[in-house]
C-alpha cells in the first residue's frame, strides 16, 4: 500500500468547466475526509465519509460542490462552473475507524487553477 | 469558538539550535492536538500529536508542551537541522464528533546550515 493516491496532481481549468477530483485512500481505511488549502494558510475542512456515507460537509462546501463516496473505496470531488476563489490545493485523507484524526494520512494534492 | 492561532508566521532557526511554535485555540471541546509538517508540493504528514489528559509528549526531537488552563501549546524542535525546514501546522480536533481537524494558518521554518 503506498498511502493516500490523489488524481490529477494539478489541473488548469477555465472559469465556468466543470472538474472532478479522485481520491484513492489507503485500503482498510474506512474514513475520508476533503480539505482545501490555499495559499499560506493551514487546511480547511470540507467533508468527511465514513465508508460511503457522507455524515458532515462545511459551509465552505457550497452547491457548486459535489463529494461522493460509491462502495465506500475511492471518493471523488467535483466543483461545478469553477470560479478564480476555487483556486486551492484540494487534499484528501483516510484514516481507520478507530484511529480517527488522530491516525490522519493525507495525500499529496490536487492542484486546481481557475484561469 | 473554532480558531486556532498559530505564531510565527514564519522562523528562521541555527542548525543546532531550538525551533519554538505556539498555538492557542478556543474550542474547549478538542480533546487532541496534533502537529503536522508538510514540504512543498506534499500533503501535510503527521508529526506528533497530545492530548489534555498530559502537560508534555516527546518524541525524539520534537516535543509538544500543552497547558490546558491557558489553552495552549507549542512544539519544540530540538537540535534543529536543515531537513526539518518545512512548513509546521498546528490543529485541534474532537474525536467524538467527525473528528476534522482545525488547522492554524502555519509556520514556515527554515533551518540554516
Amino acid at each position: 500500500d503506498t498511502g493516500v493516491s490523489q488524481d490529477p496532481r494539478h489541473k488548469i481549468t477555465k472559469r465556468g468547466q466543470n472538474v472532478t477530483f479522485r481520491c484513492d485512500p489507503i485500503s482498510e481505511h474506512n474514513r475520508l475526509y476533503w480539505y482545501r488549502q490555499t495559499l499560506g494558510q493551514g487546511p480547511e475542512f470540507l467533508t468527511y465519509f465514513q465508508n460511503e456515507a457522507q455524515l458532515e460537509k462545511s459551509r465552505l462546501l457550497s452547491d457548486r460542490f459535489s463529494a461522493e463516496r460509491p462502495k465506500g473505496s475511492f471518493s471523488t470531488l467535483e466543483i461545478q462552473r469553477t470560479e478564480q476563489g476555487d483556486s486551492a490545493m484540494y487534499l484528501c485523507a483516510s484514516s481507520p475507524k478507530f484511529t480517527g484524526s488522530y491516525g490522519y494520512t493525507f495525500g499529496s494534492g490536487t492542484r486546481l487553477t481557475v484561469v | 469558538q473554532q480558531q486556532v492561532k498559530q505564531s510565527p508566521q514564519s522562523l528562521i532557526v541555527q542548525k543546532g539550535g531550538i525551533s519554538i511554535i505556539n498555538c492557542a485555540y478556543e474550542n474547549t471541546a478538542f480533546d487532541y492536538f496534533p502537529w503536522y509538517q508538510q514540504f512543498p508540493g506534499k500533503g501535510p504528514a503527521l508529526l506528533i500529536a497530545i492530548r489534555p489528559d498530559v502537560s508534555e509528549k516527546k518524541e525524539g526531537r520534537f516535543t509538544i508542551s500543552f497547558n490546558k488552563s491557558a489553552k495552549q501549546f507549542s512544539l519544540h524542535i530540538m537540535d534543529s537541522q536543515p531537513g526539518d525546514s518545512a512548513t509546521y501546522f498546528c490543529a485541534g480536533g474532537n474525536q467524538g464528533g467527525s473528528e476534522k481537524l482545525v488547522f492554524g494558518k502555519g509556520t514556515k521554518l527554515t533551518v540554516n546550515p
